[in-house]
């Protein structure tokens, strides 16, 4: 069984600029959660989708934002990049009917500049 | 708010011993998960172990194990002989029970480093 797909593993965009990262869970799981990791802050929840609607939304600003389609693929949009935006963007699923834990992909590192 | 707390920034063990990394955490719920996570140089995150709150008895695998104390909110984590593969950054994290909340709170984490 395939593991949680992130594309792409790196980009750098330029600060002003607008970003979409692209997450395909593991199949059968509905849930996706994307999670931003800084050396600063550390692992900071973004938002959760299941089936298609935000369930859950962290302390982010409105230029984050993201999507799910039918087949559970989600992805995020980042909108005016900053600079303080560059991180390792990490995706997670979970079948909320068999599994405890969430599974995670080998994530997105943005870099801005 | 959930808070998890790592207070050891980093931990050194030899290989084949064994190290304990502390975790404490901050709820007013009664039911709750917990999950220990290895992030290692590849950068993504693999699950060591997990306890249900309401399991009294400590989570076990095969070299792993945690000390889950519910009244003192801590959660440690025992890697018994350590490997070279065990070095890592490992994350202690929080999840509600409450249907739909899918958050995970993380603490900081513990860079571990093994020594040959």
């Amino acid at each position: 069984k395939a593991g949680v797909t992130q594309t792409p593993r790196y980009l750098i965009k330029t600060r002003g600029q607008q970003v979409t990262l692209s997450c395909s869970p593991i199949s059968g799981h509905r849930s996706v959660s994307w999670y931003q990791q800084t050396p600063g802050q550390g692992l900071q929840f973004l938002f959760e989708y299941f089936s298609e609607t935000q369930r859950n939304k962290g302390n982010f600003p409105g230029r984050f934002s993201g999507r799910q389609f039918s087949n559970s693929r989600s992805e995020m949009n980042v909108s005016t990049l900053e600079l303080g935006d560059s991180a390792l963007y990490l995706c997670a699923s979970r079948n909320r009917a068999v599994n405890t834990e969430a599974f995670f992909g080998q994530g997105t590192r943005l870099t801005v500049v | 708010a959930q808070t998890v707390t790592q207070s050891q920034p980093e931990m050194s063990v030899q290989e084949a011993e064994t190290v304990t990394l502390s975790c404490t955490y901050d709820t007013s719920e009664s039911d709750y998960y917990l999950f220990w996570y290895k992030q290692p140089p590849s950068r993504q995150m693999i699950l060591v172990i997990r306890q249900e709150a309401y399991k009294q008895q400590n989570a076990t695998e095969n070299r792993f194990s945690v000390n889950f104390q519910k009244a003192a909110k801590s959660f440690s984590l025992k890697i018994s002989d350590s490997q070279l593969g065990d070095a890592a950054m490992y994350f202690c994290a929080y999840r509600s029970v409450s249907f739909g909340n899918e958050k995970l709170t993380f603490g900081t984490g513990t860079r571990l480093t093994i020594i040959p």
